[in-house]
């Protein structure tokens, strides 16, 4: 059974520029979350979403959007990248109805940096 | 005061010590305790999930949630050296949007040595 998987797994991007990072969930997993990992901050909760539908939220800028394919495969964009904005992005799927409360599975993440 | 606290260490403990490793939050509203496992250059992999308060044991794993005193604990047992990794406790209360989203420590690292 194939995990997560997140494409590309590294990206050099220049400050000003978009980028766009794109999640393939575990087949029959319709949640997919989408997270922020930085030393100093952790794992931050960026969206989540379900049957292409956005249902929650985290507290990033406008800069940073996803969506949802009706095939349950995501993707986030951020735009106007700037230097904090270098960091690991990690896709997590789940089958469970109500997201993640049994927990996530999670891809190996694309380590953006931003120059 | 972050909503989830963890020690980062490092932790550093000999092969076949009892490894203790714990989190305190402040939100009530927690219902869902989880703990993930991350090695370098991987994904969180989840380890062990707990509703509500009491134990729960997987092989070498030991999960324990006291949410009389928001506190939460994962003991690794006969601990090896392919357990250095970084751990992360994670809990999680209903999002707005109706869903579960879990809330992440930020992770205590540890190293078994041989």
């Amino acid at each position: 059974k194939a995990g997560v998987t997140q494409t590309p797994r590294y990206l050099i991007k220049t400050r000003g520029q978009q980028v766009t990072l794109s999640c393939s969930p575990i087949s029959g997993h319709r949640s997919v979350s989408w997270y922020q990992q930085t030393p100093g901050q952790g794992l931050q909760f960026l969206f989540e979403y379900f049957s292409e539908t956005q249902r929650n939220k985290g507290n990033f800028p406008g800069r940073f959007s996803g969506r949802q394919f009706s095939n349950s495969r995501s993707e986030m964009n951020v735009s106007t990248l700037e230097l904090g904005d270098s960091a690991l992005y990690l896709c997590a799927s789940s089958t469970a109805l109500q997201g993640g409360n049994y927990g996530y599975t999670f891809g190996s993440g694309t380590r953006l940096t931003v120059v | 005061q972050k909503e989830v606290e963890q020690d980062p260490g490092p932790l550093s403990v000999p092969e076949g010590a009892i490894v203790s490793l714990n989190c305190t939050y402040s939100n009530s509203a927690f219902q869902y305790f989880m703990w993930y496992r991350q090695y370098s250059r991987k994904g969180p992999e989840l380890l062990m999930y707990t509703y509500s308060s009491g134990n729960k044991e997987d092989g070498r794993f030991t999960a324990q949630v006291d949410k009389s005193s928001k506190y939460i604990s994962l003991f690794i047992r006969d601990s090896q050296p392919s357990d250095s990794a970084t751990y992360l406790c994670a809990m999680s209360a209903r999002g707005s949007g109706g869903s579960y989203i879990p809330t992440f420590g930020r992770g205590t690292s540890l190293i078994v040595h041989p």
